[in-house]
């Protein structure tokens, strides 16, 4: 069954180094997603993306945060300057559609930052 | 405003009773409403999904959920649980203006004992 594959699975950094979050969508999908989850918390939106652009932005994705698809199969989420509260599970989704389509979830990866 | 309220955070059932997950939702919209279970370390995986069909809809691994518009409500429930089912366990709510943003409840913690 094809599955969103996300690495790295546990990154530790210190404060204001840059991270880099990949994932790596089903093939057929068109939509990607971006959702975290600090501990404790909710899961929240972070950001969709179509077409290489952005279609939709949550309030806490600011200047620090950007998405990228560099090669047509990687979608990367890069947070420039960490934060303590940039600690939390991220999780990658895409789907075959943009608002009817189920959302197929990376297993995440956790950040945390020092 | 759009919301989703899960109203146990933890519910603990012995292995072959039912199980109960109690969701509200709050949407002027009419909704499109979601469970997804996460089983520790692994990705959110899709139980089923309401989508304005039959207002009983049934989902892998033997769960369901009833869509009551009067009550808000879209309440979990398998008549038999299994081990396998201890997981944590998120109701959504789809946000409307496309783009599937996914508005997730705190999420309900079910444990299973023998």
């Amino acid at each position: 069954e094809p599955e969103v594959t996300q690495t790295p699975s546990h990154q530790v950094t210190q404060m204001g180094q840059e991270v880099i979050l990949r994932c790596v969508p089903i093939s057929n999908h068109l939509y990607f997603y971006w959702y975290r989850q600090i501990l404790g918390q909710k899961v929240e939106f972070l950001v969709s993306f179509y077409n290489n652009e952005i279609s939709e932005k949550s309030e806490i994705f600011d200047d620090q945060f950007s998405v990228e698809r560099p090669d047509g199969s990687n979608f990367t989420l890069k947070i420039r300057s960490t934060k303590l509260e940039d600690s939390a599970m991220y999780f990658c989704a895409s789907s075959e559609q943009s608002n009817t389509g189920e959302l197929f979830f990376g297993e995440g990866s956790r950040l945390t930052v020092l | 405003a759009q919301s989703v309220t899960q109203l146990d955070s933890h519910v603990s059932v012995s292995e072959g009773t039912p199980v109960l997950l109690r969701c509200n939702y709050s949407s002027s919209y009419s909704p499109s409403l979601f469970w997804y279970v996460q089983h520790p370390n692994k990705g959110l995986q899709l139980l089923l999904k309401y989508t304005s069909a039959a207002t009983l809809v049934k989902g892998i691994n033997g769960f369901e959920a009833e869509f009551k518009k009067s009550e808000t409500s879209f309440h979990l429930t398998k008549p038999s649980a299994h081990m396998s089912d201890a997981a944590e366990y998120f109701c959504v709510l789809r946000a409307s203006g496309g783009y599937n943003k996914l508005i997730f409840g705190a999420g309900t913690r079910l444990a299973v004992h023998p």
